[in-house]
C-alpha cells in the first residue's frame, strides 16, 4: 500500500497568517502518461464527512475559496492557506488516488492561534 | 443536487453483522460507483471497499476482505454495506461516497452521505 505521511500532526495560526501542511507519499502518484500527480486535499469539521478541497495536486474545487491552494508532485505535496480564518479550523487529509487501495495520510489538526 | 444519505446509528455485539444503506438521488447511479470509508473514533480514514453502480463489480480492501460485502439497488439508487464478524475494532463512523463507475475511474470523493456510526459493545 501507499503510505502518505503528514506533517505536523498539529498546527497552530494565528488568523490571517498562512498555514502550511505536507504530505509524502511512499511512491510517487505522478502518473507520466497523463503528467497528472493523483492527489487529493479534504477538510473535516467535527462531526462532518470530509469535504474536497483540491484534487489533481493543485486544481480547487468549485466553491472552495480561493485562499486555499495545493502544490507539489511525485512524492511531496503541500497544501497552503493563506490568510487564516476561524472558519477554517478542521483536520485536513491528503488522498492518494494512483494506486489501490486509496489511502489517507493521518490528518493535520489546524488550530487557532 | 447530489445527495447521498445513510441509514442511522445502530449498536451491535461482538460476531454480529451490521448492514448500513446509502440512498442516493440528483445523478445517474448506474454512472457511477460508490466506496464505503471508515473513520474510528479520533482516528484518521480508511477505504474499505468499492462497487460499481453499473455493473455490480466490486473491489475490497485486502484488510476486510472475507468480512465486507457491497451491493447495490439500481432501481432505488441505493448502495449497501454488509461487514460481519464485528470486533470493538470495527467501531466507526462509516461513509459512502459517490465514486468511478469503473475501478479505472475511481479517483477522490466530491460526494459523501452525512456517516453512520456503528458501535460495538
Amino acid at each position: 500500500d501507499t503510505v502518505m505521511t503528514q506533517s505536523p500532526d498539529s498546527l497552530a495560526v494565528s488568523l490571517g497568517e498562512r498555514a502550511t501542511i505536507n504530505c509524502k507519499s511512499s511512491q510517487s502518484v505522478l502518473y507520466t502518461s497523463n503528467n497528472k500527480n493523483y492527489l487529493a486535499w479534504y477538510q473535516q469539521k467535527p462531526g462532518q464527512p470530509p469535504k474536497l478541497l483540491i484534487y489533481w495536486a493543485s486544481t480547487r474545487q468549485s466553491g472552495v475559496p480561493d485562499r486555499f491552494s495545493g502544490s507539489g508532485s511525485g512524492t511531496d505535496f503541500t497544501l497552503t492557506i493563506t490568510s487564516l480564518q476561524a472558519e477554517d479550523v478542521a483536520v485536513y487529509y491528503c488522498q492518494q488516488y494512483f494506486t489501490t487501495p486509496r489511502t489517507f495520510g493521518q490528518g493535520t489538526k489546524l488550530e487557532i492561534k | 443536487q447530489v445527495q447521498l444519505v445513510q441509514s442511522g446509528a445502530e449498536v451491535k455485539k461482538p460476531g454480529a453483522s451490521v448492514r448500513v444503506s446509502c440512498e442516493t438521488s440528483g445523478y445517474t447511479f448506474i454512472s457511477y460507483g460508490i466506496s464505503w470509508v471508515r473513520q474510528a473514533p479520533g482516528q484518521g480514514l480508511e477505504w474499505m471497499g468499492w462497487i460499481s453502480g453499473s455493473n455490480g463489480n466490486t473491489d475490497y480492501s485486502q484488510k476486510l476482505q472475507g468480512r465486507i460485502t457491497l451491493a447495490t439497488d439500481t432501481f432505488t439508487g441505493t448502495a449497501f454495506m454488509e461487514l460481519r464478524g464485528l470486533t470493538s475494532d470495527d467501531t466507526a463512523v462509516y461513509y459512502c461516497a459517490r465514486d468511478g463507475w469503473a475501478v479505472a475511474s475511481t479517483l477522490f470523493w466530491e460526494y459523501w452521505g452525512q456517516g453512520t456510526l456503528i458501535t460495538v459493545s
